[in-house]
């Protein structure tokens, strides 16, 4: 069956530490990919997402994530973490044949000044 | 920026009582979903309507749930005899162009 991973469920970093959150899906098809960012108190919002061409994509707030077909992995990426970054990060797949999406676990980061 | 909105934000019901949550989707998209998040557990997806009707639906989507689009604007996840395990958080999304667009949720407890 189809499944998502998120390798850390926590991440505590320093202000301006870089950042790779590990994601990684079980489907031998093709994919849609997201990434998607849950701030305290808000609703989930679109980081960036991947349908097809350039496996690199890049998204709000200085994110960016790259797909790795043979691995199955869509990591997010961000070079210097601020503060304001804490929050909890979702990668979501969307298999072909179908229209919903399947999520990871989500892992919480949290950023100190 | 259009927002899909959700309402209330948390109901609290005692077991066994129906609750229906409320969704207003972003205008003109044509796809709407509802997941849900168990504390400590992933996003699930229940269930995705399209054209007045259930396009799939989810194992967790039993005969205890229903959804309707009762006029153009609103879109309601019905549950008709809650259980302890339905409290969660529950999402609506709408979705265009490949992107679904989420609400802020509404929590549920059932005691």
């Amino acid at each position: 069956a189809q499944s998502v991973s998120q390798h850390n469920h926590h991440v505590i970093l320093s202000e301006a530490a870089s950042l790779e959150l590990g994601c990684n899906y079980s489907y031998g098809g093709t994919v849609n990919l997201f990434w998607y960012v849950q701030y305290p108190g808000q609703h989930l919002q679109l980081l960036l997402k991947y349908f097809s061409g350039d496996p690199l994509v890049k998204g709000i707030k200085g994110f960016e994530a790259e797909f790795i077909k043979s691995k199955f992995s869509f990591n997010l990426r961000k070079p210097s973490v601020q503060w304001s970054d804490t929050a909890e990060y979702f990668c979501a797949v969307m298999f072909s044949g179908y229209s919903t999406l399947t999520f990871g676990k989500g892992t919480m980061l949290l950023v100190s000044p | 920026e259009p927002e899909v909105t959700q309402t209330p934000s948390h109901q609290v019901t005692q077991m066994g009582q129906e609750v229906i949550l409320r969704c207003v989707p972003i205008s003109n998209h044509l796809y709407f979903y509802w997941y849900r998040q168990i504390l400590g557990q992933k996003v699930e997806f229940l269930v995705s309507f399209y054209n007045n009707e259930i396009s799939e639906k989810s194992e967790i989507f039993d005969d205890q749930f229903s959804v309707e689009r009762p006029d153009g604007s609103n879109f309601t996840l019905k549950i008709r005899s809650t259980k302890l395990e339905d409290s969660a958080m529950y999402f609506c999304a709408s979705e265009t162009d490949g992107e679904q667009y989420f609400g802020p949720g509404t929590r549920l407890t059932v005691t």
